[in-house]
């Protein structure tokens, strides 16, 4: 089975600084990456994901991701940071088998962009 | 883009008490449905798998007698928390997926905050 290491369980940062969130996975086999984004109160929204090409991935809001398959990462960055950024980010993870339900969640990084 | 729609948002119900709350895929049919519970500031807790048509698959902890899941339709799946205890307090939040392909991500609802007093 997939699992999924957020190092970071806070990174705090100014506003207009650039960040990195980190994630790292471990699968015995081929995996899909995603990152989703949480705001108080609310469910989660899909940011970007990584299938297969291209390891950089773009995404939502100024987002991008590089996918690292021999340090098995998945970093999420953005260059520079907005105060509405402050949330909750989860790295995900789900294997390429047929018919895969499973899809695990790294523990959150909790942003925070101050002024 | 794909909408999933979970209501109520937040419910306070008495200690004995049932609550039902509803996930529906509003533009795709969710082939298969998930159930989530957060504790704050933590990680998505799965809770159950619910596939349409059939009995949901319990992850392991979770009482299957406790927290009742109907996945009636491909739109429509409900948690009903039976017998509310304030240690059931908690943020609820269901996804859906339209494909059983891993790369296929999941659609959020906006999750429901379960207060039981």
């Amino acid at each position: 089975a997939q699992s999924v290491t957020q190092l970071d369980s806070q990174v705090p940062v100014f506003e207009e600084a650039p960040v990195e969130l980190r994630c790292n996975y471990s699968s015995s086999v081929s995996v899909y990456l995603f990152w989703y984004v949480q705001y108080p109160n609310q469910g989660l929204q899909l940011l970007l994901k990584y299938l297969s090409g291209s390891t950089l991935v773009k995404g939502i809001n100024g987002f991008e991701a590089e996918f690292n398959k021999s340090q098995t990462s998945f970093h999420l960055r953005k260059p520079s940071v907005h105060i509405s950024d402050t949330a909750e980010y989860f790295c995900a993870v789900s294997d390429r088998g047929p018919n895969n339900n499973d899809m695990r969640f790294g523990a959150g990084t909790r942003l925070t962009v101050k002024p | 883009g794909a909408v999933v729609s979970q209501h109520p948002s937040w419910v306070i119900c008495k200690s004995g008490t049932s609550v039902k709350i509803e996930c529906r895929s509003l533009d795709f049919q969710a082939t298969t449905m998930f159930w989530y519970r957060q504790f704050p500031k933590q990680s998505l807790m799965l809770m159950a798998t619910s596939n349409e048509g059939s009995k949901a698959t319990y992850e392991q902890g979770v009482e299957k007698d406790k927290f009742l899941i109907n996945h009636a339709s491909l739109t429509l799946s409900t948690l009903t928390v039976t017998s509310a205890h304030p240690e059931d307090s908690s943020f609820y939040i269901c996804s859906a997926r339209g494909s059983l392909r891993g790369h296929s991500p999941l659609h959020f609802g906006n999750g429901t905050r379960l207060t039981v007093t």
